[in-house]
């Protein structure tokens, strides 16, 4: 059966530091990978999701990126953390397609102080 | 702009009660339908899906869905507490998903 898993589960970071938060999903091949951010109390926003290795695509202008090295790895990093990027963030796959189910990993909370 | 709209609550019910919760969609194209469950502080969990317009159940859930109306609804029958989350409509859009923010559903025992 698929697995995904994401660490870590909290993290509290000072503004103007770096972030690199990493998902790898297990039994499954070329799955599409995405990352969403959770605002407390809010709904779910796309960040990025990927088709394939090396293939990026960022829904909302911002200060992360992301990259996905291998078939089943997706990393969303940042360079220099503003508050405004406090949230959960959520990594989830699905099945190559389109109109797939996604499926999630148990987040990270994000703290910036 | 691909839109989700759902009343964000809390909707209360009886245990035992059917829970009723909807979801309306702005773009005709779309082809399938989610539902999630997420306690709090937890990530969503997937429910249930719908391609096709009518009822589908799963045990004590039943998703409905109309197309013509971009209309699609979570019906929870004989309600328990552990039922009490928030649920998440989720329509696609080629490989992507639009979720909607969310109804706070309480079950009362």
């Amino acid at each position: 059966s698929q697995t995904i898993h994401q660490w870590p589960a909290t993290l509290v970071q000072p503004v103007g530091s770096p972030l690199s938060l990493e998902c790898t999903v297990e039994g499954t091949s070329n799955p599409n990978l995405y990352w969403y951010r959770q605002a407390a109390g809010r709904g779910l926003q796309l960040l990025f999701y990927s088709v394939g290795i090396g293939q990026i695509s960022s829904e909302v202008p911002q200060n992360l990126s992301a990259s996905r090295p291998q078939d089943r790895q997706f990393i969303l990093s940042s360079k220099k953390l503003l508050l405004s990027d406090s949230g959960f963030y959520l990594c989830a796959w699905s099945v190559g397609g389109n109109g797939q189910p996604q499926h999630f990993g148990d987040g990270t909370r994000l703290s910036i102080l | 702009q691909k839109e989700v709209e759902q009343n964000s609550g809390p909707l209360s019910v009886p245990e035992g009660a059917i829970a009723s919760l909807n979801c309306t969609y702005s773009d005709r194209g779309s082809q399938s339908f989610f539902w999630y469950r997420q306690y709090s502080g937890k990530s969503p969990e997937l429910i249930m899906f719908i391609y096709s317009n009518g009822d589908k159940e799963d045990g004590r859930f039943t998703a409905q869905l109309n197309k013509a109306s971009q209309y699609v609804s979570l019906l929870i029958r004989d309600s328990q507490p552990s039922d009490s989350a928030t649920y998440l409509c989720a329509v696609e859009y080629g490989n992507k998903l639009v979720f909607g923010a969310g109804t706070i559903l309480r079950v009362k025992s």
